[in-house]
């Protein structure tokens, strides 16, 4: 069975930080992994998805994040915070032939300025 | 802007009573999903719609059931409220199954139901 584990429900940055939204996986086959962004009182909206490609994935707002298969980690960075990026962030994980992707329990991004 | 349009975008509905949520998904995408989303938590997957055929199921009981069009547009509908179904109803459409080489989803606004 796939699960998504997000470590820290909430974190809280200075504008100008750096970002890091850690994701882990499990996946008893090579697995597809999203990451979405919600704002308050809107649906999600991808940043970026992992599909066997590169594993360094570059996506929207200037976040990127690393596949690393040894960790099964899929963790979400950004060099540089900013207070737009205030929202939560929810890790997905698919697998080939599976109809639902499994999220984690979200982590919101705090931007102090 | 995701293409997928979801209505109402707010209710209000007393335990005991019958609602249903409508979704049109993006142009030239086949597939549905609904997502429950409670307060707090992340999106946990209720049904997919291939086809006008239900494509696979999650953890939820046979109160909640749907349908989808020949335009693939869906609606959810969820029997004998209860308070626990507060919540945001998401719906996602997507190409040929779910994650099929890793499919794009896009999901709507969402729905809140709010069950008093």
């Amino acid at each position: 069975a796939q699960s998504v584990t997000q470590l820290g429900s909430h974190v809280s940055v200075s504008e100008g930080a750096l970002v890091l939204l850690r994701c882990n996986y499990s996946s008893s086959v090579p697995p597809y992994l999203f990451w979405y962004v919600q704002y308050p009182n809107q649906g999600l909206q991808l940043l970026l998805k992992y599909t066997s490609a590169a594993t360094l994935v570059k996506g929207i707002n200037g976040f990127e994040a690393e596949f690393k298969k040894s960790e099964t980690s899929f963790h979400l960075t950004k060099p540089s915070a900013h207070m737009s990026d205030a929202a939560e962030y929810f890790c997905a994980v698919s697998e080939t032939g599976r109809r639902a992707l499994t999220f984690g329990s979200g982590t919101r991004l705090q931007v102090q300025p | 802007e995701t293409g997928v349009t979801q209505s109402p975008t707010h209710l209000i509905k007393t335990r005991g009573q019958q609602v249903t949520l409508r979704c049109s998904s993006q142009s030239g995408h086949n597939t549905v999903s609904w997502y429950q989303q409670a307060l707090g938590q992340g999106p946990q997957f209720i049904f997919q719609y291939y086809r006008e055929e239900e494509n696979g199921r999650g953890n939820f009981p046979p109160r909640f059931s749907g349908l989808q069009f020949p335009n693939y547009s869906s609606e959810l509908n969820v029997n004998a409220l209860e308070l626990d179904d507060s919540a945001l109803y998401l719906c996602a459409s997507s190409r040929g199954g779910q994650t099929s080489s890793g499919n794009t989803i896009y999901f709507g606004e969402g729905s809140w139901l709010t069950v008093v």
